[in-house]
């Protein structure tokens, strides 16, 4: 079975520019979250979907970034413009909904974006 | 979430067991102790998880202390390919805060 893919892999942009990341989770996992992950630190939760819903978007820098899951199955995350400060490792993850008991989320590879 | 001290790095010669720390003192009774590794250049992968009782699994052994405020993941024969970040996270089973929070975990060499 596949696991989390993402797309594309990296990326590197202007400063002000668009950029879009792409997430397909693991079929049948209700629950997508989006991590960004910056050089030597652990990742932090951007925002966590329950299906198409977002649940936690706390951590979302809502001026710029924003993020979709439309269906309730793959999902987008963008960011308008980019600024030096973005770049980062962009993480997709999905698992069961986590009402079902304990999280094992898996992870796609990443983005690794790069904002010059 | 309570949170989790782990050391940022060790060495482990290859072939032999790692062992490695997490303290998580202010641990309560609902809260799940996770283990999750992030090899160079990939998404972090889930290895165990356990809540009072120790745990093993085809990838490691999870030991929590009696009073829950430590444990270790223990990896029985560390490869070259073991060597990763290992994240240490403590979560509860319902309510709270329903994500994983990852600190800067412990680098783990395996050397040959």
């Amino acid at each position: 079975e596949a696991g989390v893919v993402q797309s594309p892999r990296y990326k590197i942009i202007e400063k002000k520019q668009p950029v879009a990341f792409w997430c397909n989770p693991i079929s049948g996992h209700n629950t997508l979250y989006w991590y960004r992950q910056n050089l030597g630190q652990g990742p932090e939760l951007l925002i966590r979907y329950e299906n198409e819903e977002a649940v936690d978007d706390s951590q979302l820098p809502k001026d710029r970034f924003s993020a979709e899951r439309l269906k309730g199955v793959d999902s987008t995350l963008k960011i308008q413009p980019a600024e030096l400060g973005d770049s980062a490792v962009y993480l997709c993850a999905s698992s069961l909904s986590v009402v079902s008991g304990t999280i094992k989320a898996f992870f796609g590879q990443g983005t690794r974006l790069t904002v010059v | 979430d309570a949170k989790t001290t782990q050391p940022p790095s060790m060495d482990c010669a290859e072939g032999r067991a790692a062992n490695l720390p997490c303290n998580h003192s202010t641990i309560s009774g609902n809260e799940y102790v996770y283990w999750y590794r992030q090899i160079h250049s990939q998404g972090p992968q889930y290895i165990i998880h356990g809540l009072k009782n120790n745990e093993t699994n085809e990838m490691a052994s999870l030991i929590i202390t009696e009073d829950r405020k430590s444990s270790t993941l223990i990896l029985p024969h560390a490869t070259l390919r073991d060597t990763a970040v290992y994240y240490c996270i403590v979560r509860k089973l319902q309510g709270g805060s329903e994500k994983l929070v990852f600190g800067k975990g412990t680098k783990l060499t395996v050397n040959p």
